[in-house]
């Protein structure tokens, strides 16, 4: 069964750094990963999706990457923001088409 | 576009006591998901459905819960009777593709509190 690893588990920075936030999984053969955003009490919002065939994915201040062979996938979130406070997710897609998700990292950005 | 619509959004109930969740999914979505979601964990798949069909239920204890999609569109998850571990948030989710490159449209989730 696909495992799905997320460090840290928690991360507090101040207002303006840069961070990247790891994921790992066991079973290489996936067909994409994506990272979501969950706000305290609401559902999962997508943020990037990366093919298994990319090796990433930008959305702004937001950027992704894949090293399919390894099993990693980093997010990295420049110029980090109070409103950026959330817990990430990462989840992997396998060929049953199902998605397998990690136990998440919880950002804190302090103003 | 509404979204991905559930209710309800809270519930409290007492052990050994029925409660069903609803789902709305997007319009012309096809493929409808329910996962479950345990405090500080990440989702768990409990049943998947490709139009009225579910294709994997796997990981749905059959016991005491049961979960339908009729006509394809809304779907209803029923736990009966619901026991303490079942405190969890409920979330459905749904896509348009089959394929490996569908992205996800998360409702705001259920939240099951057992007494």
């Amino acid at each position: 069964k696909q495992e799905v690893t997320q460090i840290p588990a928690a991360l507090s920075v101040p207002e303006g750094e840069n961070l990247v936030l790891n994921c790992s999984f066991t079973d290489s053969a996936i067909y994409n990963l994506q990272w979501f955003r969950q706000d305290p009490g609401k559902g999962l919002t997508s943020l990037l999706l990366i093919q298994s065939s990319q090796r990433e994915q930008t959305s702004g201040r937001l950027n992704a990457s894949l090293d399919k062979s390894s099993g990693r996938s980093t997010l990295y979130i420049a110029a980090s923001q109070p409103g950026d406070s959330a817990t990430y997710l990462c989840a992997v897609v396998t060929g049953a088409n199902n998605l397998f998700f990690g136990t998440g990292t919880r950002l804190t950005v302090i103003p | 576009e509404a979204g991905v619509v559930q209710s309800p959004r809270y519930k409290i109930i007492e052990k050994k006591q029925p409660v069903a969740f609803w789902c709305n999914p997007i319009s012309g979505h096809n493929t409808l998901y329910w996962y479950l979601q345990n405090l500080g964990q990440g989702p768990e798949l409990l049943i998947r459905y490709e139009n009225e069909e579910a294709v994997d239920d796997s990981q749905l204890p059959k016991d005491r819960f049961s979960a339908e999609r009729l006509k394809g569109v809304d779907s209803t998850l029923k736990i009966q009777p619901a026991e303490l571990g079942d405190s969890a948030v409920y979330l459905c989710a749904s896509s348009f593709a089959t394929s490996g490159a569908n992205v996800l449209t998360f409702g705001a989730g259920s939240r099951l509190t057992v007494l």
